[in-house]
Parts: C-alpha cells; structure tokens; sequence
C-alpha cells in the first residue's frame, strides 16, 4: 500500500542532542499526526496539526505542517534515553490517514 | 479515561484456520478503524467505520476477510482462511470524529503468526 517518505529512516544520537525528522507526501493533506511507537505495542499520538503553518509543541516535541501542505517536521530538543523508538507520521486527504515509514531513533547515553 | 482495548494480544494459528480480532474503542468515539501493521513499516488501513456504517473499505481483502461494528461500538476483524501472509500486527485505533478534529488513538494490536 502506499506509504509516506519519511527521512531519516534511523538515526543514532547522543542522549542531551536535538533531533529534526520530516514526513513528504507528493499530495496535499488537510491533517498531520506524529506518533511514537515502542516495540509490542500500538503507536501513541504524539502532536496532531491541522493548518498549513501550523506549529505545535508538546513538551520537548515540537512538529510543524508545511506551508505547501505536503511535508510535516518533527523536532525533539535534549533528547533522552526514552525517546528511543519508532517515529510515524500519517497524512490525511479527504478521508483516509497515509502512515510515513518511520524514522528509528536509538538514543547512545 | 480507558484507552482502545484489543484481544487477543497475540496469536498463532496454521493457515487455512480462522481467527478473528476484536476491539473496543474509547467511550464515545464514532470512528473505528482497522490497520494492518507488517514488520518494519507504518500501518496500513483496512477498514473504517463511522458508528456502525463501514465508509472505507477499499482495502480489505473481501475473499478472506471480514468486518463488522455492531451498535456502532466493538467491532470484530475476521480471516477466514488464513494465509502465511496474513501474518502480522492487526491494530485498532480509534476517533471521536468531530469534523476537521479527527485525531486517532491506537490499542495496543494483536501479533498473528500464521504457520
């Protein structure tokens, strides 16, 4: 099925470091979410963006909708241990949410 | 607040058995949707109902597979023979629907092995 280019798709850094994802799409989305997931279990909502622009902070988290409302950033400042895991985005058009591939965070303490 | 409960969380069974998945939402949601979740990638959708309507089901393969949300509240995901490719992470998320505001929030899935 169709799926969205995310990059990087895994990361290594230094717990204390600062880290920057985005999520493209050759369409345009009205909705953008960005969601964590840790191994055996379902992905948790992380930051949900619904305006060309729009930038939205959730704690450290800080995710932005892009102006051509084709691409979503995701930003994480002093990353710690526990933000190892996986990074989704998932784009809406009309109806139907379009999940990224993931980015792979591993967190080095 | 309770979040989206699937059972069972795991199970393994032989191809050509079938299985069935259920799920109940957080109270008060409209919107129910099943994923598909394979090793390494992003969820894919299967189905989506609004209340007990299914309104996307373009993606489900209807020669094995089956859905229902009766009452408009749980909902069962069936395969029905089940194939060596079916194994993987079926999840269950769940919206309150309100226009334009339609975040989705998942369960915790359930991992199928089919031998």
């Amino acid at each position: 099925g169709q799926q969205l280019n995310q990059s990087p798709q895994s990361m290594f850094i230094q717990e204390g470091e600062d880290v920057s994802m985005n999520c493209t799409s050759s369409s345009i989305f009205n909705t953008w979410l960005w969601y964590k997931q840790d191994p055996g279990e379902g992905p948790v909502l992380l930051i949900a963006l619904y305006k060309a622009g729009e930038l939205t902070s959730n704690g450290r988290l800080t995710a932005q909708f892009g102006i051509t409302r084709k691409d979503s950033f995701l930003n994480i400042s002093a990353s710690i241990p526990s933000d190892v895991g996986i990074y989704f985005c998932a784009g809406r058009g009309t109806y139907k949410y379009i999940f990224g591939t993931g980015t792979r965070l591993k967190v080095l303490a | 607040e309770a979040g989206v409960v699937q059972s069972p969380r795991y199970k393994i069974i032989e191809k050509k058995q079938p299985v069935a998945f259920w799920c109940n939402p957080i109270s008060g949601h409209n919107t129910l949707y099943w994923y598909l979740q394979n090793l390494g990638q992003g969820p894919e959708l299967l189905i989506r109902y609004e209340n007990e309507e299914a309104v996307d089901d373009s993606q489900l393969p209807k020669d094995r597979f089956s859905a229902e949300r009766l009452k408009g509240v749980d909902s069962t995901l069936k395969i029905q023979p089940a194939e060596l490719g079916d194994s993987a992470v079926y999840l269950c998320a769940s919206g309150p629907g309100r226009g334009g505001m339609d975040e989705q929030f998942f369960g915790p899935g359930t991992r199928l092995t089919v031998l």
